[in-house]
């Protein structure tokens, strides 16, 4: 069945450094993809997304990458900062819309 | 702008009480949804309603029902809790149903003993 997976639960990144978030997906024919950056007690904010028809797409420091010959997608923020501390989580719509777990980022001061 | 705003943000029940959570979106949007999250699971569409007066199930509904009150609200309720509806409870809203971008509040974290 469909699946939308994290390789990483928890990352935990130096401020400043670049952080790199992924996900797999399993749904060939998922056609828009988006991740959604979620702090301690609130609900998930839109973080950005991307088409299929597309491979990359940048925001305000953050990047996504979709990989669809190998069904990933990552999420890159630039420059991490200790307000970045959150769960991202990816979602996949094939149909329907399907989300991810989640990955825990820590950024150490 | 307050967005979408959830009512109330903490509850315990007991097993077999009822209640109903409250949402309302103040960005016009003609779409809104319902979703459970639980630990290690990615959030899960319980009812949704696509524009004012239409209300349809999503992935889990068992248990719940819900009222498109006018477009800005859409409540949801538990006629009678168990303790596997202990959960996190999330409202959103977008522009059409076609709309992935969704608009989330902050959440109803609710425990049935």
């Amino acid at each position: 069945g469909e699946s939308v997976g994290l390789h990483l639960p928890t990352l935990s990144v130096q401020e400043g450094d670049n952080s790199i978030i992924n996900c797999a997906y399993s749904n060939s024919a998922s056609d828009y993809f988006i991740w959604y950056k979620q702090e301690s007690g609130k609900g998930p904010q839109f973080i950005i997304d991307i088409r299929s028809n597309m491979d990359k797409r940048q925001g305000q420091r953050v990047t996504v990458l979709l990989n669809k010959t190998v069904k990933h997608l990552s999420l890159q923020i630039a420059a991490t900062q200790p307000g970045d501390s959150a769960v991202y989580f990816c979602a996949e719509r094939g149909g329907k819309l399907i989300f991810g777990q989640g990955t825990e980022l820590s950024v150490k001061p | 702008n307050a967005g979408v705003t959830q009512t109330p943000k903490f509850q315990v029940l007991k097993t077999g009480q009822s209640m109903t959570l409250q949402c309302a979106q103040d960005m016009n949007h003609n779409s809104m949804y319902w979703y459970r999250q639980d630990p290690g699971m990615g959030l899960r569409l319980i009812y949704y309603s696509a524009s004012e007066g239409t209300t349809d199930k999503g992935e889990v509904p068992n248990g719940y029902n819900v009222s498109r009150l006018n477009k800005r609200e859409f409540s949801l309720r538990l006629e009678s809790a168990a303790p596997s509806q202990t959960s996190v409870y999330f409202c959103a809203s977008s522009e059409s149903v076609n709309d992935e971008k969704l608009f989330f509040g902050s959440g109803t974290q609710l425990s049935v003993l």
